[in-house]
């Protein structure tokens, strides 16, 4: 079975653009969550979806936007991107809606996003 | 708010050693706490995860144990290996679905 797959691998754009990250968690999984690293920190949750619902927000600014299809894959929409934006962005996924709570959470290999 | 330390940020060691790396969080309403391994610029690979009602995991070199009233975590490596070199992460999964991660043990291991 596949891992969770997201897409692109990496990113390049420029101050003010927009960007769509996009993630497929693994197969009969529901809850697909968003975090962003920045080199050299532990990542930091931004949201958590689950069965096309928002369950969670980080706190991130509005212009970070994110939706789950039913198929359960996942999109993270920036908006006016910042130089600050630049990151790794890593999607999770988990059977349950306590994503990791009783059942492992399984990660991606991430986006990497470079604003320029 | 829950934060998480881990100690010690850096570590090299000679092959073959056991090792022990630190994690502690101050809010000890946790749910689990998990630990991955992430490689440069690569996603995180979970090692073990330890529910809060658990002392201990174990899964083959690797063994984890959880004192949640005392905040702390343990993973231990046994007889390391170079292919062991990597960033250690432990993180705690909280009430509000989420989790809360350390910065990380970046490990060497020399051959």
């Amino acid at each position: 079975d596949a891992g969770v797959t997201q897409s692109p691998t990496h990113l390049i754009k420029t101050r003010g653009q927009h960007v769509t990250l996009r993630c497929s968690p693994i197969s009969g999984h529901k809850s697909v969550s968003w975090y962003q690293q920045v080199l050299g920190q532990g990542p930091q949750f931004i949201f958590q979806y689950y069965e096309k619902e928002e369950r969670g927000r980080g706190n991130f600014p509005d212009r970070f936007s994110a939706r789950q299809f039913p198929n359960y894959s996942s999109e993270l929409n920036v908006n006016a991107l910042l130089l600050g934006d630049s990151a790794l962005y890593l999607c999770a996924s988990s059977s349950s809606l306590r994503q990791g709570a009783w059942t492992e959470a399984f990660f991606g290999q991430g986006t990497r996003l470079t604003v320029v | 708010k829950q934060e998480v330390t881990q100690i010690p940020a850096a570590l090299s060691v000679p092959e073959g050693e056991n090792l022990v790396l630190n994690c502690s969080f101050t809010d000890s309403a946790i749910y689990n706490l998990q630990w991955f391994r992430q490689d440069p610029g690569k996603g995180l690979t979970s090692l073990l995860l330890i529910q809060s009602s658990q002392r201990e995991q174990t899964s083959g070199r690797l063994n984890a144990s959880l004192d949640k009233s005392s905040g702390r975590s343990t993973l231990y490596i046994a007889a390391s290996q170079p292919g062991d070199s990597a960033t250690y992460l432990c993180a705690v999964f909280v009430n509000s679905n989420q989790f809360y991660f350390g910065t990380g043990t970046s490990l060497t291991v020399i051959p």
